[in-house]
């Protein structure tokens, strides 16, 4: 069963504007959220996590945001640079990670 | 290292042949899990350790994959007589606590069965 869905395979944006990335998931049991970015060959990068007591954290050009009720979460990048361009998963925790599909985020400049 | 480690990164195996990943964690990590990812989907967990303790086999396929981790540190999985449906992308993570908060991955290994 998918506990984690990213109904989005992809996504494009100009440089410069916002990116955001949406996530669901099933399971109110999971107790931190986690946004990993992936380059082709290369394992996945830890890139930012939120506890499910809050609803918003933030990293710089990073933010990621929380609903509980609606159990939902995105990832905001702003502005977006070309060098965002990769695959972004989000992960759901309890114990371990429960990931979804991925949505690719193409920049352009 | 200051990262994790996967060795290989590439193995191409022949149908039926057993083969041996190896997972080196950042030190001092406390737990340690594999992830299978096939094209074009996420990391599916396979398993997860605590210290030397596997407290969660529930995620591999089958009695034909086995991971140990006898130390605490370094773990090895293992796939018995190898299947095309086992080509995908193996993935090591460790974590520095128990609370899985922020979890570091290596490259990855790279199976081929043909």
């Amino acid at each position: 069963d998918q506990q984690v869905k990213q109904n989005s395979p992809s996504l494009s944006v100009q440089e410069g504007r916002i990116s955001i990335l949406n996530c669901d998931y099933t399971n109110s049991m999971f107790d931190y959220f986690l946004w990993y970015k992936k380059y082709p060959a290369e394992g996945p990068t830890f890139l930012i996590s939120i506890s499910s007591i809050k609803d918003k954290n933030e990293d710089g050009r990073f933010t990621v945001f929380l609903n509980k009720s609606a159990k939902h979460l995105s990832l905001h990048i702003v502005p977006s640079q070309p060098g965002d361009s990769a695959v972004y998963f989000c992960a759901a925790s309890a114990l371990w990670m429960r990931f979804g599909a991925g949505t690719r985020l193409t920049v352009k400049p | 290292g200051a990262g994790v480690s996967q060795s290989p990164r590439y193995k191409v195996a022949k149908r039926g042949q057993d083969v041996a990943l190896r997972c080196d964690p950042i030190s001092g990590h406390v737990s340690l899990f594999w992830y299978q990812q096939a094209l074009g989907q996420g990391p599916e967990f396979l398993t997860y350790f605590q210290n030397e303790a596997q407290l969660d086999k529930s995620g591999l396929p089958s009695d034909r994959f086995f991971a140990e981790r006898p130390e605490g540190s370094v773990s090895t999985l293992k796939i018995q007589r190898t299947q095309q449906e086992d080509s995908a992308v193996y993935l090591c993570a460790s974590s520095l606590t128990t609370s899985n908060t922020e979890a570091f991955f290596g490259q990855g290994t790279r199976l081929t069965v043909v």
